[in-house]
């Protein structure tokens, strides 16, 4: 079975501050792995996504996330804060069959001026 | 592509009303899924289907809610009766089956039951 933690429902940054989102996931199988972004008011919009290739993967917006097994983690950061950056990012699994996601309960992310 | 696309955003319905929330996925996509959004539980799998055929439908709450696809470009979540605890954001994603992909989200019909 597969499922993800996200800890931390609520971060604050200021503008400029590196931004670190954690995940960490189970799986019984070699995962894929993704970070989605919601703006209010809207759906969920890909932000980056691991699917056994490079263990660094760049995504949207300056977004990065690192896929360490060893770990089970997959955290997702950005060097320097915007203020548009505010949102609610989640982390997701799916283990190939079907693509059926698991999501996890999400992370609110606040930007300070 | 347009994208998924649902339909409608809002809808405000009394108690007891019966409610349909439609989906249209992208073209091509084989897999689709509704999901059910609240503040208290976060983002849950209602419903997936694969090549239209509902594959597990073990996150649907109850017996008011079901679910169809009768075809590759449409599908449909209905509740009925409803009732005030089922006011949610609802969300619809597609993602094609034969690779790993990700899900595509429409932009969610908010439901409120008064």
């Amino acid at each position: 079975a597969q499922s993800v933690t996200q800890l931390g429902s609520h971060v604050s940054v200021s503008e400029g501050a590196l931004v670190l989102l954690r995940c960490n996931y189970s799986s019984s199988v070699p995962p894929y792995l993704f970070w989605y972004v919601q703006y209010p008011n809207q759906g969920l919009q890909l932000l980056l996504k691991y699917t056994s290739a490079a263990t660094l993967v760049k995504g949207i917006n300056g977004f990065e996330a690192e896929f360490k097994k060893s770990e089970t983690s997959f955290h997702l950061t950005k060097p320097s804060a915007h203020m548009s950056d505010a949102a609610e990012y989640f982390c997701a699994v799916s283990d190939g069959n079907f693509n059926k996601f698991y999501f996890g309960s999400g992370t609110k992310l606040n930007v300070k001026p | 592509d347009a994208g998924v696309i649902q339909s409608p955003r809002h809808e405000v319905t009394e108690m007891g009303q019966e409610v349909t929330l439609r989906c249209k996925p992208i073209s091509g996509h084989n897999s689709l899924f509704w999901y059910r959004q609240t503040m208290m539980r976060g983002l849950e799998l209602l419903i997936y289907f694969n090549n239209n055929v509902p594959i597990d439908d073990s996150g649907m709450p109850e017996d008011r809610f079901s679910a169809k696809m009768p075809n590759a470009s449409f599908s449909t979540l209905k509740i009925q009766p409803s009732e005030p605890r089922d006011s949610a954001v609802y969300f619809c994603a597609s993602s094609p089956v034969g690779k790993v992909t990700e899900a595509f989200f429409g932009q969610g019909t908010r439901l409120t039951v008064v």
